[in-house]
């Protein structure tokens, strides 16, 4: 079955450039989706489509598909940003979830 | 705007069934699909399953089938998921969401735009 991946844990200082990266199987050819989930809240989409925001997320995150990799760029990291973040992708009627990236902003 | 409220808190004893419910609010309910997705206490998102509103059809992980009965009732813009067999490791936070899914540039896309509240469900003797 197809497995995306992501590190377990980035940190990065408040103003500074925090990246998260998702890694599968020719995931180049897909589209990557990435959600934010702060700590006993539902999960909000923050990226689909590989780089699109949807309405009301801010400019500082970005996304980028290259090969095998997917990227969620938070620029400019902000206190607020501190969350666990998951990518998914679709493959074979199947919904996968990364296991997630916690961003401690430090 | 768009809303999808669940049902509250469930304690149940091992191999007892659960059934959640999600109501949809805010746009059409039969025109999107409805997900489930779980997560256990410190753990990732999990996937369960889909469920499109207009017919009733839906699939679901392997990991539950056999297990998990996604339904739906249209006049009250309501989904449901119910899972049975329930044991201990399937105690957990569950959501529904809204599914956005079509092709773009040749490529499909499937993703949730919209999640619910959750529900915590406990299972424990």
């Amino acid at each position: 079955s197809y497995e995306v991946t992501q590190p377990h844990s980035v940190s990065v200082s408040p103003g500074q450039t925090a990246s998260i990266t998702c890694s599968g199987d020719k995931l180049g050819n897909k589209y990557a989706y990435w959600y934010q989930q702060k700590s006993g809240l539902s999960p909000v989409l923050v990226i689909y489509q590989n780089t699109k925001r949807p309405s009301g997320i801010p400019e500082r995150f970005s996304g980028s598909n290259s090969g095998n990799t997917v990227t969620l760029t938070i620029s400019g990291t902000q206190a607020m940003d501190e969350a666990d973040y998951y990518c998914q992708a679709w493959d074979s009627s199947t919904v996968i979830f990364g296991g997630g990236t916690k961003v401690t902003v430090l | 705007q768009v809303q999808l409220v669940q049902s509250g808190a469930e304690v149940k004893e091992p191999g007892a069934s659960v059934k959640v419910s999600c109501k949809a609010s805010g746009y059409t309910f039969t025109s999107l699909d409805i997900n489930w997705v779980r997560q256990a206490p410190g753990q990732g998102l999990e996937w369960m399953g889909w469920m499109n509103p207009v017919g009733g059809s839906s699939g679901s992980a392997q990991k539950f089938q056999g297990r998990v009965t996604m339904t739906r009732s249209t006049s009250i813009n309501t989904a449901y998921m119910e899972l049975s067999g329930l044991r201990s490791e399937d105690t957990a936070v569950y959501y529904c969401a809204r599914a956005q899914r079509g092709y773009d540039s040749g490529t499909y896309l499937y993703y949730f735009d919209y999640w619910g509240q959750g529900t915590l469900v406990t299972v424990s003797s």
